[in-house]
Formats: structure tokens, sequence, C-alpha cells
């Protein structure tokens, strides 16, 4: 398995730019999340979906939209970007809790908006 | 806002000593993980503790949890150079949907 692949890697968008962050598992997992990390700070969740077809948003969900058409792909897309979304960006699974609980992590996208 | 606050911001230890790394959260919860991040990579879910249990073990890894104060600690002992990494707490639902992270503790671990 490659686990949860995110890309790209590193990004720079300028201010009103669109794009969309891939993510993908391989895993089967039902749970599906975004994370941004600032600078000295923990992760926040930005949007989070519990299965094919069904999403909600986090604690910082303003600026972003996803989609969950199938099972392993979790696209997360910045429509106008602004320098306040420059930020490191995490995506996770989950199988669920009657499979474990351990959480899966991408490396991360790094993105700067100019 | 954070529901996690480690403590401390940083830590500085020689290998081969004890790492202790303290944990508060504000509202009640069903379980408490806590998370290393290699400086340029992702998280990796070290271990996760229940609102039931008062202390898990894995490895030179040590978790106590103490609901009534609200705080966890993880111990690393025996720290090696492999351990210097930000450890971060975090609280709520395990699939990710309502997971609050702290700011995390920068452990270094001097060879």
């Amino acid at each position: 398995n490659a686990g949860v692949t995110q890309t790209p890697k590193f990004q720079v968008l300028k201010t009103g730019q669109s794009m969309t962050l891939q993510c993908a598992q391989d895993m089967n997992h039902e749970y599906m999340s975004w994370y941004r990390q600032d600078p000295g700070m923990g992760l926040r969740l930005i949007h989070y979906s519990v299965g094919a077809g069904i999403t909600d948003q986090g604690e910082v969900p303003n600026g972003y939209n996803v989609s969950r058409s199938t099972t392993e792909d979790f696209p997360l897309r910045l429509l106008s970007a602004a320098p306040s979304q420059t930020s490191v960006y995490f995506c996770a699974s989950f199988p669920g809790h009657r499979s474990g609980n351990t959480i899966y992590f991408g490396e991360g996208s790094w993105l700067t908006v100019v | 806002s954070q529901q996690g606050e480690e403590d401390p911001q940083a830590l500085s230890i020689q290998e081969g000593e004890n790492a202790t790394m303290n944990c508060s959260y504000k509202t009640s919860i069903n379980n408490l993980q806590w998370y290393r991040q290699n400086s340029g990579r992702g998280l990796v879910h070290l271990i996760l503790i229940r609102s039931n249990e008062r202390e898990k073990h894995s490895g030179r890894l040590r978790v106590t949890l103490d609901t009534s104060k609200k705080s966890s600690s993880l111990l690393i002992t025996a720290s090696r150079a492999a351990d210097t990494a930000s450890y971060f707490c975090a609280t709520g639902r395990p699939s990710g949907s309502r997971l609050t992270f702290g700011e995390g503790t920068q452990l270094t671990v001097n060879p």
C-alpha cells in the first residue's frame, strides 16, 4: 500500500488563483480529512468526509471546497487563493473504529500564496 | 481555539535521558492521542489512551491520563537522537472529524 498520497508537495500561487490539492489513499478507508498547519501551531481541521458522497466542515472551512466522489480520493480546492492560505496542508485517512484507531497522514503539501 | 495545550513548548535533553511532555485540555474527552512529527514530514500516530484508562505503554513510550485534572503526559524513556521531533496531543474523535491538536512540544535529543 502507498498509504496516503498528496500532490503537489510544493506550490506557489498568486493571489486570486485557484488550485486543487490532491489526496488519495489505497487502504479503502472510510474517513478522510484535510488539515492545515501554520508555523508553530498544531493542525486545524478544514473539511472532512465520513464516506463517499458525504463531506462536512471542520474548524476553518472558509475559502476551501471539497468533494468525495470515490472512497479513494478527497481533493481540496482553493477557489481564489489568499495570502492567509499560505500554510502546510495535510490529508489524513482513518479506517473506521472497528479496524483500529490509527490515523494515517500524508507527507504534506507546502502552499505559498503571494 | 486549541483544545490541547502542550508543555513545555521546547525541550532539549541528552541521549539516554527521559523526556516528559504534558498536555492539558479543556472539555470532556473520550480519548486522547499523541502524535510525532519529524521536521518537514506528516504526523505519525503514537498512542491513544481512552478516558477510562490511566496509563498506557508502547515500547519506550508511557502515556498517563488524569481526567480529573484534564491532563496527560507522554514519557519517552532512554531517548535517542532519532526521537528529535515535535510531539502533539490531540483530542476528539479518532476519525479526524473532530480531532483538535495542541501547538506541540519541540523535543531535541542531543547525541
